[in-house]
């Protein structure tokens, strides 16, 4: 079974740009999280979808949002690009809370 | 609210030695506990989860941690170390009803040959 994919994998933006980030879960998972890892403030968890709706929230600003789809895939979305918005982003998917969330490789983002 | 502590930043161990990584949680009911290892540049890989059961969790790589609950604890232990071990390694707790997992900031395993 395939693993959790997200792409790209190195993305360089400057400040005040958006950016998008996908994420593919392993298949017959319908849970989605995302995490933010920085070296000031490790992982954070950012938000979770579930059947295409969000279930939870971390605590970051409205810049940061996702969606998922049909298919389980997700996106997230960052808006108005600051400078500590340079991260590791890693998404997690499971099939369910109180099961297991596998992570992806993550997506490494540079804000210029 | 629930949070994760692992008191050591940095480890240095030789190869063939035994080492514990020290985790403590805040929760106020069973937590689900997780440890997770992160090679440089690369995501998480799961070594081990504690939903219930039997304290003792064996999990990949020959890692085990034990859930003691009087302590709030979950160290994470191996009883011979090998180089590629060498990475950073991070304590998750997450509740029953969600996927917000909480990650202690992380122990950095260096291992000397």
């Amino acid at each position: 079974k395939a693993g959790v994919t997200q792409t790209p994998r190195y993305l360089i933006k400057t400040r005040g740009q958006q950016v998008t980030l996908s994420c593919s879960p392993i298949s017959g998972h319908r849970s989605v999280s995302w995490y933010q890892q920085t070296p000031g403030q490790g992982l954070q968890f950012l938000f979770e979808y579930f059947s295409e709706t969000q279930r939870n929230k971390g605590n970051f600003p409205g810049r940061f949002s996702g969606r998922q789809f049909s298919n389980s895939r997700s996106e997230m979305n960052v808006s108005t690009l600051e400078l500590g918005d340079s991260a590791l982003y890693l998404c997690a998917s499971s099939r369910d809370h109180q099961e297991t969330q596998y992570f992806g490789p993550g997506t490494r983002l540079l804000v210029l | 609210a629930q949070s994760v502590t692992q008191p050591d930043i940095h480890i240095t161990v030789s190869e063939g030695a035994s080492l514990e990584l020290r985790c403590n949680y805040s929760y106020g009911a069973t937590p689900y506990l997780f440890w997770y290892v992160q090679s440089p540049g690369q995501g998480l890989q799961l070594l081990l989860k504690y939903f219930s059961g039997d304290t003792l969790v064996q999990g990949i790589k020959g890692f085990e941690a034990e859930f003691k609950r009087s302590q709030s604890s979950f160290n994470l232990r191996k009883p011979s170390v090998h180089w590629s071990d060498a990475a950073e390694y991070f304590c998750a707790v997450a509740s029953y009803n969600n996927n917000d997992m909480r990650f202690g900031a992380g122990t950095r395993l260096t291992v000397k040959p």
